[in-house]
């Protein structure tokens, strides 16, 4: 079955150590997110990847590093630079539809890891 | 601003009563429009989406939409909800003709409760 894998579900870690969150996709898609969730707060884009060898930031990138050496794989570093890591943390690929004259994105997301920070 | 409000923090229903979820958005380019959802601990699951066409419409588990541009608005609906309904719900608001990748903006989310 095509999907997003993430791994592990639950992690935790001592303050000061890096830890790398593992998201997998077998869906062939180019395009890979990183999200992080807070309660009441929605989902906000850490990073992203077009295509293999390119990342750029998202919204609230301090504190995070990523690389997408294949197209199938997108891990995410949580460094000891992030102030508050405790989150649950969603990885996301998409493909582009096409609809007649009409193309978009729809973006299929993993089942998350949650960090704690101890 | 882009943005994507979702005003209800949490509606409680009742199993087999209709179901509202509010959906308002700001957004300067043509938007397509998504709701999922969100079991406890569990990854997004899409619901359905709007990118053009008919105003309503039909997703997954018996919800629709209707996206009503001149309020800005893409509610959720369900006219019987079912105790495994209970969840979170997120509206998010993307571009249309984004090219290789795009970037969703998400609501805060509204959590569902469903008493039996």
């Amino acid at each position: 079955d095509g999907g997003i894998t993430q791994s592990p579900k639950y992690l935790f870690r001592k303050e000061g150590q890096n830890v790398t969150l593992s998201c997998e996709q077998n869906l062939n898609h180019d395009a890979m997110y990183w999200y992080r969730q807070d309660p009441g707060q929605g989902l906000r884009l850490i990073y992203y990847s077009q295509i293999v060898n390119d990342f750029q930031k998202g919204d609230i990138a301090e504190g995070y590093s990523v690389s997408r050496e294949k197209k199938e794989s997108f891990p995410l570093t949580v460094t000891s630079a992030q102030k508050n890591p405790t989150a649950f943390y969603l990885c996301a690929s998409s493909m582009i539809v096409i609809r007649g004259a009409t193309f978009y994105n729809e973006q299929f997301f993993g089942p998350g890891t949650r960090l704690t920070v101890l | 601003a882009q943005s994507v409000t979702q005003p209800d923090i949490h509606i409680t229903v009742s199993e087999g009563a209709s179901l509202e979820l509010r959906c308002n958005y700001s957004y300067g380019a043509t938007p397509y429009l998504f709701w999922y959802v969100q079991s406890p601990g569990q990854g997004l699951q899409l619901l359905l989406k709007y990118f053009s066409g008919d105003t309503l419409v039909q997703g997954i588990k018996g919800f629709e939409a209707e996206f009503k541009r001149s309020q800005s608005s893409f509610n959720l609906r369900k006219p019987s909800v079912h105790w495994s309904d209970a969840a979170e719900y997120f509206c998010a608001v993307g571009p249309l003709f984004s090219g290789g990748y795009n970037k969703l903006i998400f609501g805060a989310g509204t959590r569902l409760a469903v008493h039996p």
